[in-house]
């Protein structure tokens, strides 16, 4: 099948903390797994991918975890500030055919100061 | 120097009308898209161009219609609008289909009173 499913559909944390969102792919043939943020009336722009061949990547205060075996993958934002408030979305492609990337149904994480 | 651009930025029409938007990429991408935001915010590809040709063409009505002219502009025009095309519409550029980095273009909101 073609979904991702995304969840929470939203996220409420506290400057400062951790927010973690978590995707669940079904095309087992995906390697490719990246992660797009979506500020109030702009465009989506990618933040951060990660390829099947390695388990984690990091940049500065964001990561991306992938679970294989589970077709799973997570986006983690550590020390929250108010400019990471906006909608993120996760997206893996579907293989066959035609490759497209489906995307998840969206995150809006709301950082509170 | 805008990589992906799209006009207009705002559309306000009446049901029943025929209307198109236009997209331009000069990043000198292969592969190009429509994707359609609904209020829900799910992002939804519509179409997607490879060299000119049209390679996924999802569920839509065929009051929809993609032209690319040449590999650099993707345009989308709508016949017959209906209160339920009201969204906002991303065209979106990439160079490897499914597999790498998507630029968005900053969205067209259409209304459809």
């Amino acid at each position: 099948g073609e979904n991702v499913e995304q969840h929470p559909s939203t996220l409420s944390v506290q400057e400062g903390d951790s927010a973690v969102i978590k995707c669940t792919y079904s095309d087992s043939a995906s390697n490719y797994f990246p992660w797009y943020k979506q500020e109030l009336g702009k465009r989506p722009q990618l933040i951060i991918d990660i390829r099947s061949n390695v388990g984690e990547k990091k940049d500065q205060r964001i990561a991306v975890t992938l679970n294989k075996t589970a077709k799973h993958f997570s986006l983690h934002i550590t020390e929250t500030q108010p400019e990471d408030s906006a909608v993120y979305f996760c997206a893996s492609p579907y293989i066959q055919g035609a490759q497209k990337l489906v995307f998840g149904q969206g995150t809006r994480l709301t950082i509170n100061p | 120097d805008t990589a992906v651009s799209q006009t207009p930025k705002y559309l306000v029409t009446q049901m029943g009308n025929d209307k198109s938007i236009k997209c331009e990429q000069n990043l000198g991408h292969d592969t190009m898209y429509w994707y359609k935001q609904d209020s829900k915010k799910f992002l939804k590809i519509m179409f997607s161009y490879n060299n000119k040709e049209l390679i996924i063409n999802e569920t839509v009505p065929n009051r929809f219609s993609p032209k690319s002219p040449d590999k650099a502009h993707l345009n989308l025009h709508i016949n017959s609008l209906e209160l339920g095309d009201s969204a906002v519409y991303f065209c979106a550029s990439s160079q490897n289909r499914g597999q790498g980095e998507q630029y968005f273009g900053p969205g067209t909101r259409l209304t459809v009173t």
